[in-house]
C-alpha cells in the first residue's frame, strides 16, 4: 500500500496568514493527489484533485502542487471559515489512502 | 444536483451485521464507480472499496475484505455496504462517495 505522510498534523494560524500543507507518497502517485476539508460534523469537500486542479467553486485562494512523491497544499490567505481539517488522498492506485489530517486552528 | 443520500444511524450488537444504503439521484448512477469510507471518531479517513454499479464489480483495501461486503441495485439508484461479525472497532461514520460528491455519512456504533 501507498503511505501518505501528512505534515504538519496540527497547525495554528491567524486570519490573513499563508499556509502550506505537505503530503508526501512512499512512491510515485502520478500526480492522482486530491485535497479535501472537512468540518465538524460534515462530509469531506473536494477542493483540489489531480494535484492542482481547483475544483469549481473553491476559491483561488486554495492552490494546489507537487509532483512525484511530495505535494503541497497552500491557502494564500486564512479566512476564518477555512479553519478546518484538511486531508490529501492518493488515487494512483488501489488501495486509495488518505494523509493522516491536518487540523488548522486560529491562533 | 446530484445527491447521495445514506440511511440513518444504526445502534447493533457486537457480533452482528449492518447493512447501510446510498441512495443517488440526479446522474446516471451506472456511470460512476461509488466508493466508501470509514471515519472513526476524531480519526482520519480510511477507504473501504469501491463498486462499479454497471456490472457489480467491486475492489476492496485488504483490511476490509472479509468485513465489508459492497452491493448495488441499479433498479432503485442505491449501493450499499454490508459490515459483518462487528466489534468495537467497526464504530464509526461510513460515507459513500462518489469522489467530488459525499453523502452525509451514517454513524455506526457497535455496543452491547
Amino acid at each position: 500500500d501507498i503511505q501518505m505522510t501528512q505534515s504538519p498534523s496540527f497547525l495554528s494560524a491567524s486570519v490573513g496568514d499563508r499556509v502550506t500543507i505537505n503530503c508526501k507518497a512512499s512512491q510515485n502517485i502520478n500526480k492522482y493527489l486530491n485535497w479535501y476539508q472537512q468540518k465538524l460534523g460534515e462530509a469531506p469537500k473536494r477542493l483540489i484533485y489531480n494535484t492542482n486542479n481547483l475544483q469549481t467553486g473553491i476559491p483561488s485562494r486554495f492552490s494546489g502542487s507537487g509532483s512525484g512523491t511530495d505535494y503541497t497544499l497552500t491557502i494564500s490567505s486564512l479566512q476564518p471559515e477555512d479553519f478546518a481539517t484538511y486531508f490529501c488522498l492518493q488515487h494512483n492506485s488501489f488501495p486509495w489512502t488518505f494523509g493522516g489530517g491536518t487540523k488548522l486552528e486560529l491562533k | 444536483e446530484v445527491l447521495l443520500q445514506q440511511s440513518g444511524a444504526e445502534l447493533v450488537r457486537p457480533g452482528s451485521s449492518v447493512k447501510i444504503s446510498c441512495k443517488a439521484s440526479g446522474y446516471t448512477f451506472t456511470d460512476y464507480y461509488m466508493h466508501w469510507v470509514k471515519q472513526r471518531p476524531e480519526q482520519g479517513l480510511v477507504w473501504i472499496g469501491r463498486i462499479n454499479p454497471a456490472n457489480g464489480n467491486t475492489v476492496y483495501a485488504e483490511k476490509f475484505k472479509s468485513k465489508a461486503t459492497l452491493t448495488a441495485d441499479k433498479s432503485s439508484n442505491t449501493a450499499y455496504m454490508q459490515l459483518s461479525s462487528l466489534t468495537s472497532e467497526d464504530t464509526a461514520t461510513y460515507f459513500c462517495t462518489r469522489g467530488l460528491y459525499w453523502g452525509q455519512g451514517v454513524m455506526v456504533t457497535v455496543s452491547s
